[in-house]
């Protein structure tokens, strides 16, 4: 199976300001097809997760263009330019490049 | 539009099974596949397992080999997933989310159910 591994596994950012998060992969999750099959998911409170990017850049209908992702192979980041006080919430990585599929342990943002 | 609905939360005794139901509507059910994730109190998301809904086909995380069964009724556009020998471990919100077509089990689209609260008491 795919580990991910995200650091840090906590963040607190004041508002404005930016920030970034890691995700690791055991194995690269570039496939044969000549995609990357990594996405980005933020969860806030009582609701089920969000998309945020996928294919490791790519910002899914509606998302902030302050979210930006990017990496290859086994390295991304997520960033988001200036922290807003709604981004409040946990950010899971996850890979679909091969069964089974594996979330990250998640990294919680919270605002100063 | 896409909808998922789920049926409505559960309180289970050890050692029972529990059956969750996810009803599709406003697109062709059997192109997409559907998988099953899970969410204990507290903790991350772990994905359980998706469905080929046009042939039926499964695959499962190793953890939850031998547990889970996941089934799909295409009369009635609905995915089921069956958990059994329930442990107070496996209290968490079940979320059924749509995957790709294809070759592909996850797809970068955004079609969430709306989770279902399984409670396991001893």
């Amino acid at each position: 199976d795919i580990v991910m591994t995200q650091t840090p596994l906590s963040l607190s950012v004041t508002p404005g300001q930016p920030a970034s998060m890691s995700c690791k992969s055991s194995q690269s999750l570039l496939h044969s097809d000549g995609k990357t099959y990594l996405y980005w998911y933020v969860q806030k409170a009582g609701q089920p997760p969000q998309l945020l990017i996928y294919e490791v850049s790519n910002r899914f209908s509606g998302v902030p263009e302050r979210f930006s992702g990017s990496g290859s192979g086994t390295d991304f980041t997520l960033k988001i330019s200036r922290v807003e006080a709604e981004d409040v919430g946990v950010y899971y990585c996850m890979q679909s490049r091969q069964l089974p599929g594996t979330f990250g342990q998640g990294t919680k943002l919270e605002i100063k | 539009q896409v909808q998922l609905v789920q049926s409505g939360a559960e309180v289970k005794k050890a050692g029972a099974s529990v059956k969750v139901s996810c009803k599709a509507s406003g697109y062709n059910f059997t192109d997409y596949y559907m998988n099953w994730v899970r969410q204990a109190p507290g903790q991350g998301l772990e994905w359980m397992g998706v469905i080929h809904t046009s042939g039926g086909g499964t695959s499962y995380a190793r953890k939850f080999q031998g547990r889970v069964t996941m089934t799909r009724d295409t009369s009635t556009n609905t995915v089921y997933m069956e958990l059994s020998s329930l442990r107070s471990e496996d209290t968490a919100v079940y979320y059924c989310a749509r995957g790709g077509f294809g070759n592909a089990f996850w797809s970068g689209e955004d079609y969430w159910g709306q989770g279902t609260l399984i409670t396991v008491s001893s």
